[in-house]
């Protein structure tokens, strides 16, 4: 059964700490993508990985970082926790091994920053 | 800037009642898909539709796309309680490296 693991279901961090959100995948996926989720925002795409040690900006990379150290294992970086950051934040992989794949989600992780 | 925008915002029907879910998107795509999310947890693939393709489905779904007019539908026949979600469609830009971008989604209440 594929699958992606998200470390935390629910974290509650203080405002001006660094915060890491990790996220492995076992399915041998090139590209990664970690996604916030907000009321009536829908998903947001924050960073993108097609591989080790590449990343792009999505649409909303202010105020986070990424690290693609290893090809299972994406982890999204909040330098300085602000309270605008509380969220959901979701992690999704995909194939690049030929087109039109779907991608594969985390649980998801509910950020809470006091 | 999010590339698809899904229409209704929120829909309620009766249960065995068929569902319609719209999505318009911006720019020219490899492929849309849709996906369900149940009670704020992670997101489930349910079809993928090339945009090469007009028409697909699956089990209950049935997805449509129109190029020419930059959206799509999903259709849900019969529909159940643990239909009640929310879906979104999600694109695949054409030329833009496998980036999957998604819409606002639309909150699908199945009445008893």
């Amino acid at each position: 059964d594929v699958k992606v693991t998200q470390s935390s279901r629910y974290l509650v961090k203080r405002t001006g700490e660094k915060v890491f959100l990790e996220c492995v995948q076992d399915m041998d996926h090139e590209n990664m993508f970690w996604y916030r989720q907000d009321p009536g925002l829908g998903l947001r795409l924050i960073y993108f990985s097609y591989d080790v040690k590449m990343k792009e900006k999505g649409d909303i990379p202010e105020g986070y970082s990424v690290s693609r150290e290893k090809k299972e294992r994406f982890s999204l970086i909040l330098e300085s926790a602000s309270t605008n950051q509380t969220s959901m934040y979701l992690c999704a992989s995909s194939s690049r091994q030929g087109k039109n794949t779907e991608a594969f989600f985390g649980q998801g992780t509910r950020l809470t920053v006091v | 800037s999010q590339q698809g925008e899904e229409d209704p915002q929120a829909l309620s029907i009766q249960e065995g009642e068929n569902a319609t879910m719209n999505c318009s998107y911006k720019t020219s795509i490899n492929n849309l898909q849709w996906y369900r999310q149940n009670s704020g947890r992670g997101l489930v693939h349910l079809i993928l539709i090339r945009s090469n393709e007009r028409e697909k489905h699956s089990g209950r779904l049935r997805v449509t796309l129109d190029t020419s007019k930059k959206s799509s539908s999903l259709l849900i026949t019969a529909s159940r309680a643990a239909d009640t979600a929310s879906y979104f469609c999600a694109t695949e830009r054409e030329f833009r490296d496998d980036k999957i971008i998604f819409g606002k989604g639309t909150r699908l209440h199945i009445l008893p």
